[in-house]
């Protein structure tokens, strides 16, 4: 069964300045993917990024980083110059991803809140 | 719609009584998915299908839980004898590819908000 684990219920960052948002996961397949979702106070899951477990380089989508350590076991967010917007609910979620192909569920973490601060 | 939609939003609904809540995928997509979501916690899988096909039901938590997709499009999660602790936001999400390859990334819709008095 797969697993993630999110250990930061909730983090500060001052705006402009960059935070890292922590994630392990825990699986026995050879092949997954992981994604990011932020969900702000309005209820919305908005996609941000994407890791496949044999991408060799780390995701990077704008200011959103995933900082992906298979050994580890890792894949940790990094936003860069935190904005106001950014405060939000952050969920880290792995998905199974079958050879033969049958498209498989979203395994969640428990989410980090993130506040921006002045 | 550009987005997925589901309906009701909201959903008050006495314990006993059984509810019915619809998810519209994006046109097009062939997976759909359910989840639930407690407050403070990340969504929860309950099933999915291709096209018309439940593949997993592996997540529904008991046989007062049921969902269909007849036409491979909409699809309706069906509740029975609702109890209290069935209150949460039940989320659908859909996505293009019938497979696992891939970013196939899901997309969510807004949820519906069910509350068992």
């Amino acid at each position: 069964a797969q697993k993630i684990t999110q250990t930061q219920p909730g983090m500060f960052v001052q705006e402009k300045e960059a935070v890292t948002l922590d994630c392990t996961y825990d699986t026995s397949d050879q092949s997954y993917g992981l994604f990011w979702y932020k969900q702000p106070s309005s209820g919305e899951m908005i996609f941000l990024i994407y890791q496949g477990s044999y991408d060799e380089q780390n995701a990077t989508e704008g200011r959103y980083s995933l900082n992906f350590q298979k050994a580890r076991k890792s894949a940790n967010l990094v936003i860069s110059a935190s904005q106001l917007g950014d405060s939000a609910m952050y969920f880290c979620a792995m998905r199974e991803v079958f050879p033969t192909g049958t498209a498989s569920k979203l395994t969640f973490g428990t989410g980090t809140r993130l506040q921006v601060t002045l | 719609g550009a987005g997925v939609s589901q309906s009701p939003r909201y959903k008050v609904t006495k314990r006993g009584q059984d509810v019915a809540l619809r998810c519209d995928p994006i046109s097009g997509h062939v997976s759909l998915y359910w989840y639930r979501q407690a407050l403070g916690q990340g969504p929860e899988f309950l099933t999915y299908f291709n096209y018309e096909a439940q593949q997993d039901k592996s997540g529904l938590p008991n046989d007062r839980f049921s969902a269909e997709r007849p036409e491979g499009s909409i699809s309706t999660l069906t509740i029975q004898r609702t109890e209290q602790r069935d209150s949460a936001m039940y989320r659908c999400a859909s996505s293009l590819l019938g497979w696992g390859q891939g970013n196939n990334e899901q997309f969510f819709g807004p949820g519906t908000r069910l509350t068992v008095l």
